[in-house]
Parts: structure tokens; sequence; C-alpha cells
């Protein structure tokens, strides 16, 4: 069956500019989490989407990240006035349910290469 | 702050059995143990979890000690494919923030021919 896409699956952008990536959960899936993985670096938590819960922002590094998930679905991750820091894979998963036993699934990701 | 130790490489020959050990000595009562893969430039795969039990898929066993203080993932028959850095994960199930998965370095699997 269909994993969980992310797109673009590489992104090259100018310090300053915003950019948006976007995720497609497994069907059915009501958990959603993005992740970043900087080089050789371990996951870094960022964001959890629960059904209709108010989401999970405590692992956003700053005011210029923000994530939105409509309808249940699809979420759109936003990174304003992007900074070389920002550079890194940033990675989406889903689940059935966001409790214990319910394996997260995720994508490929999309490299962020900030110049 | 780190739950689970495992070694940094492990090599295994191809069509042999890969163990790949785990220890997790301060695991709860009620937090599962997980195990993802990552090759090069993809995603951290799922391969297999458990609590108590031992459990086995299409992929892998997982044998995990009557202590829950280690755990062992196998893979019966390891292919070249199988290359890929291993994350053996214990969830945390303080401040009700379980699903913040945190991968530490893992094992470094290299399947040679």
């Amino acid at each position: 069956g269909a994993g969980v896409s992310q797109s673009p699956s590489n992104k090259v952008t100018e310090k300053g500019k915003d950019v948006e990536l976007r995720c497609d959960p497994i069907s059915g899936h009501t958990a959603l989490y993005w992740y970043r993985q900087s080089l050789g670096q371990g996951l870094e938590f960022l964001i959890y989407f629960q059904g209709n819960s108010a989401p999970d922002k405590s692992g956003l590094p700053s005011d210029r990240f923000s994530a939105e998930r409509t309808g249940g679905s699809v979420s759109t991750l936003t990174i304003q006035r992007t900074q070389q820091e920002d550079s890194a894979v940033y990675l989406c998963a889903s689940s059935f349910g966001g409790l214990s036993n319910q394996p997260q699934h995720f994508g490929d990701g999309t490299r962020l290469s900030i110049l | 702050d780190a739950k689970t130790t495992q070694p940094p490489s492990m090599d295994c020959a191809e069509g042999r059995a890969a163990n790949l050990p785990c220890n997790h000595s301060t695991i709860s009562g009620n937090e599962y143990v997980y195990w993802y893969r990552q090759i090069h430039s993809q995603g951290p795969q799922y391969i297999i979890h458990g609590l108590k039990n031992n459990e086995t898929n299409e992929m892998a066993s997982l044998i995990i000690t009557e202590d829950r203080k280690s755990s062992t993932l196998i893979l019966p028959h390891a292919t070249l494919r199988d290359t890929a850095v291993y994350y053996c994960i214990v969830e945390d199930n303080r401040g009700g923030s379980n699903y913040k998965l945190t991968f530490g370095k893992g094992t470094l699997l290299t399947v040679n021919p």
C-alpha cells in the first residue's frame, strides 16, 4: 500500500526565503509527526498532530517554524525567513493513533539546503 | 538522555543470521521497544516492536529478555540490502509524550558478500 509521501524530495533556496514542505500521511492514520535530521545527527522532534486535538508544538525551534494539518490528512510545514542552520532533512511520519503499540511510519523526507 | 545502548557497528556474512543487541536497563514496565533501520538517503523504516513477548514478522524477530533489560533483533538470512543503521528505541512514557521517538546513534550493520 501507499506509504507516507513527502514533497519536494529536495529543496534548495536562498537564505531569507520562505519554504513549504508537504506531507501526505498513510490513509486512515490519525497521528502525524514532523522531525528533522541534521547531517550525522539523530532525529529532532518538531510537532505532533493527533486527530482534532491541539497539536504539540513543543519541538519547533523558533517562531519561524509553523505547521498545519488540514482536514485531518495532509500537513504542511512552513519555515519563514530561512537561515543556513535550517538546512536538514525534514521527515514526516504517521501512525494509526498516537498511543503506544502504534508504530510510526516515515516518509523519505525533504532535503532542505539553504544557500 | 539515552535509554538504549547499541554497539556502533557489526558485520555479517550474506545469508547468515544477523543478531543485533540492545541494552535498555532503565526501561519501565509499560514501555515498548521499537526497532527501525535507515538506509542512506531514505527515511527510517519500521521493522518490529514488542513489550514482553518475543515477536516475529516478515522482516525480523525480536527477542526480549525476561527482565526486559535487553533485546536482540534477528534478521534470519541477511542480504546485501540489509546493510543499514539499525536503531533500538524505547519509548519515553514520562509526561505523556511517548510519541516523541528518540533515535540514538544505532548500529551500522554491514552485510558482506
